[in-house]
This record gives structure tokens, sequence and C-alpha cells, in this order.
């Protein structure tokens, strides 16, 4: 069975103060890793896909990463605007239509 | 383009009765797939709708139950509800080309 486990739980950050965000998966055969943005009372907002290990996508202030076991979501210089619920998903070849998400990591970036 | 829409945003029923829940997805996504978002469990995989034919179905007991129409919208319904069907319920669709989902911004189910 497909296993995603997001670190930390929780981030709170300067503003301008870089981090990264950890997602570590478990698949049988990796057809995508998908970052999505939560915010509250809202539905997960798709950023990135990652398809093979070694690819990155970037967007404005985020960059996101893929190796064989893990995934990372590099904030540089946040703003308080990117306070958010990070999730990270992967989909197998098997059951293409059903992702498997991680419980997130809530950013907060403090002006 | 307008994005995935979810009737209703919010309701309250109290255990026993049953909810249907409506998703229209976005214009040519023929995928439609459901969500439970708890804060205990995180967001757990329901079903997934493809052209009518429900192609995937998570771990969830029989009284969850969803179907889709001909023009891609989609219903869920639970009977029987529990308290611990309070959750939001998240839609989103997609190309089938494609694995990432456009969600909806859900329906927030309150059981008392």
């Amino acid at each position: 069975e497909d296993q995603v486990t997001q670190s930390p739980e929780a981030l709170r950050l300067q503003e301008g103060e870089s981090s990264s965000l950890n997602c570590s998966y478990t698949v049988s055969g990796l057809r995508g890793l998908f970052w999505y943005r939560q915010d509250p009372g809202k539905g997960p907002e798709f950023l990135f896909t990652l398809y093979s290990a070694g690819e990155e996508k970037e967007k404005e202030r985020l960059k996101a990463t893929l190796t064989k076991k893990e995934s990372f979501l590099h904030i540089t210089a946040p703003k308080p605007e990117d306070s958010a619920t990070y999730l990270c998903a992967v989909q197998d070849y098997t059951n293409a239509g059903k992702s498997t998400f991680g419980d997130g990591t809530t950013l907060t970036v403090k002006p | 383009k307008a994005g995935v829409t979810q009737t209703p945003r919010y309701l309250i029923k109290t255990r026993g009765q049953q909810v249907t829940l409506s998703c229209s997805p976005i214009s040519g996504h023929r995928s439609v797939s459901w969500y439970q978002q708890t804060p205990g469990q995180g967001l757990q995989f329901l079903f997934e709708y493809f052209s009518e034919t429900q192609r995937n179905k998570g771990n969830f007991p029989g009284r969850f139950s969803g179907r889709q129409f001909s023009n891609s919208r989609s219903e869920m319904n639970v009977s029987t509800l529990e308290l611990g069907d309070s959750a939001l319920y998240l839609c989103a669709s997609r190309l089938p080309e494609t694995g990432e989902l456009f969600f909806g911004e859900g329906s927030r189910l309150t059981v008392l």
C-alpha cells in the first residue's frame, strides 16, 4: 500500500527565512508525485507534478525536487501570503485514479 | 474557465439520516474523485468515477456510495450517518491523461 509521510507537521518562519518541507513516500510504481497548497476552509490547490528522480519544478518562491524516496518543497524568502498547509500526494500505476496524501505541513510565515 | 463546484457548502445532519452531495467538474474533465478530509485522518480517498463508471474505491463502508452522470457531474451519498462522518468532503476533477487534481471548495458535513 502506498504511504506518504510529511515533516515537519508545522513550521514557523520569519519573512525572508528560507526552509524546506519534506515528503517521504513508498509506492510500488510511481506514476507521479504532487504538491498542493491548502488554505483554511478551501480545497487543495495544485502546485507541481514530479515524475522521476532528479526532476525539479519551480514557481515563484517555491521549488520542488524529487529523489527515489522523497521530495522536498523548498521555500525561498517566504512571505506571509505563503502561509498555508502544503500537501504531498503520490499516484501509482496500478491505481492511477487514486492519490494517497500525506498529512501536510502547516507553514506560518510571520512578517 | 469555471472551477469545480460543490454543493451544498455546509450542512448539518443528525445520526441515522442520509446526505447527498453534488459536484460539477471542470468542463472537459471526465474523471471525478471524492475525498474525505478530517483533522485526524487527513485526506482519504473515497472513490473515482470516469465516464459514469466507478474505477477505484477506497476503504470506506458501503454506506458511502456515489455515481456519475452523462454530463460528468457526480453525486456522493452517505446513508445512516454516524458522528464520525463529520468531515470536509472534497470533490476533484482531472483530465484522464494527467494526474493533477483540481479540487472544489468542499462540502462541510456536521453530524449531530
